[in-house]
């Protein structure tokens, strides 16, 4: 199957320090999300990108949607206590089978106060 | 509105026996999913639903079972539980395929198999 490749695999930063992750793909994707897991919790949204280029904020979220399709980035700044949690990237194709994602295996995210 | 749920929240089996994980969504929506994860693994999909009355296999269907009889419920069957399937089960359901179309997530069904 596909692999996608996240990394760090986990970090450990001051609070106040900002983070950056990235995930890159053996394919392209014409999609790429983010997702953060909290203990004992299924997934959430955290950012979608549709093109190639793009780059999205939510709050202190920043991502990007590499150039080339097959990376994507996700920065934090002045990381708080609550943005600890797994960072998991996902790739989706568009078209027949869309709706299928492919995860990378997280970033766990460890914020010291 | 309770969003996706699952039951059980918390199962432990011995080798061989059986089991049915319930998911329910409250959104109207069309299509539902089943992943695991597992330790230090992203999520990886067992078995889809694109409507009612449909299933079709994912990236790890074999040793599951699925069933979409209502739009609001997607069971995930295990016939004879296996030590390979301790894992983390996560249903997700979307309002429609597509790249556009987001997968909201339960909060997870953890599986012990003894």
């Amino acid at each position: 199957g596909q692999q996608l490749n996240q990394s760090p695999q986990s970090m450990f930063i001051q609070e106040g320090e900002d983070v950056s992750m990235n995930c890159t793909s053996s394919s392209i994707f014409n999609t790429w999300l983010w997702y953060k897991q909290e203990p004992g919790e299924g997934p959430v949204l955290l950012i979608a990108l549709y093109k190639a280029g793009e780059l999205t904020s939510n709050g202190r979220l920043t991502a990007q949607f590499g150039i080339t399709r097959k990376d994507s980035f996700l920065n934090i700044s002045a990381s708080i206590p609550s943005d600890v949690g797994i960072y998991f990237c996902a790739g989706q194709h568009s078209g027949a089978g869309s709706y299928q994602l492919t995860f990378g295996k997280g970033t766990k995210l460890s914020v010291i106060p | 509105n309770a969003g996706v749920t699952q039951t059980p929240k918390f199962r432990v089996l011995k080798t061989g026996q059986s089991m049915t994980l319930l998911c329910a969504q409250d959104m109207n929506h069309e299509y539902m999913y089943w992943y695991r994860q597992d330790p230090g693994m992203g999520l990886r999909l067992i078995h889809y639903s694109v409507g009612e009355g449909t299933t079709a296999k994912g990236e790890v269907p074999d040793g599951y079972n699925v069933s979409r009889l209502k739009k609001q419920n997607f069971l995930l069957g295990l016939e004879s539980a296996a030590p390979s399937q301790t894992s983390v089960y996560f249903c997700a359901s979307s309002k429609a395929g597509g790249g556009r179309e987001t997968q909201y997530f339960g909060p997870g069904t953890r599986l012990l198999v003894l």
